[in-house]
């Protein structure tokens, strides 16, 4: 079975500073996706980026980016120019292209952003 | 479009009596989940179903039924509510077992069981 850690409980940022949050999982497939969701205090799970395994370069949504370093089984999210609504959990997820898509999470780090 | 959509949002059981969490989606989505996700944790997979007529278990089953009722609905049942159920719960759905759709997560149901 697959196993996402996020080692990070709590990150903390100066609003416009960037933050980085870690990701590693565990898995023996070799094609498969990668998510980051937010959620916020209203509990809504929120799509920030994914990743497809098979694909080499870095998935980009405005200011949210990753590194996606496969044999390290790493995928780590960068937020820019943090601003005071990106505070919120964040969640890593993994899905299996072949378990249908079920979403296995990572344990969550809460992202604090000061003004 | 609603989106997916959760009933009740809130809700204070006793132990041992019982409920369903109703969830519906009107986006034509094959595939449907439910979730639970306890304090400082990630979403745990209840059971889902990925398509009309077929449900499975996921991580965390024991203690719970599903019923995928039509496309549009799955319920998820507690018999016997125990403390440990307490939590929130995420149905969410997707629209086809291949490719990498996003999942669509309802707004969570807040259960408490005392």
């Amino acid at each position: 079975a697959q196993t996402v850690t996020q080692s990070q409980p709590e990150m903390s940022v100066q609003e416009a500073e960037t933050v980085t949050l870690s990701c590693t999982y565990d898995t023996s497939e070799s094609d498969y996706y990668l998510f980051w969701y937010k959620q916020p205090p209203s509990r809504q799970m929120i799509l920030v980026i994914r990743q497809e395994a098979y694909k080499q370069q870095n998935a980009t949504e405005n200011r949210f980016s990753v590194n996606f370093q496969k044999a390290a089984k790493s995928f780590s999210l960068k937020i820019s120019d943090s601003q005071l609504g990106d505070a919120a959990m964040y969640f890593c997820a993994y899905r299996s292209k072949a378990a249908g898509n079920k979403l296995t999470f990572g344990g969550g780090t809460r992202v604090l952003v000061k003004p | 479009n609603a989106g997916v959509t959760q009933t009740p949002k809130f809700q204070v059981l006793k132990t041992g009596q019982s409920m369903t969490l109703q969830c519906a989606q009107d986006m034509n989505h094959n595939s449907m989940y439910w979730y639970r996700q306890d304090p400082g944790m990630g979403l745990r997979l209840i059971y889902y179903s990925a398509s009309e007529g077929t449900t499975d278990k996921g991580e965390v089953p024991n203690g719970y039924n599903v019923s995928r009722l039509n496309k549009r609905e799955f319920s998820l049942r507690l018999e016997s509510a125990a403390p440990s159920q307490t939590s929130v719960y995420f149905c969410a759905s997707i629209a086809r077992l291949a490719g990498g759709n996003e999942q669509y997560f309802g707004p969570g149901t807040r259960l408490t069981v005392t």
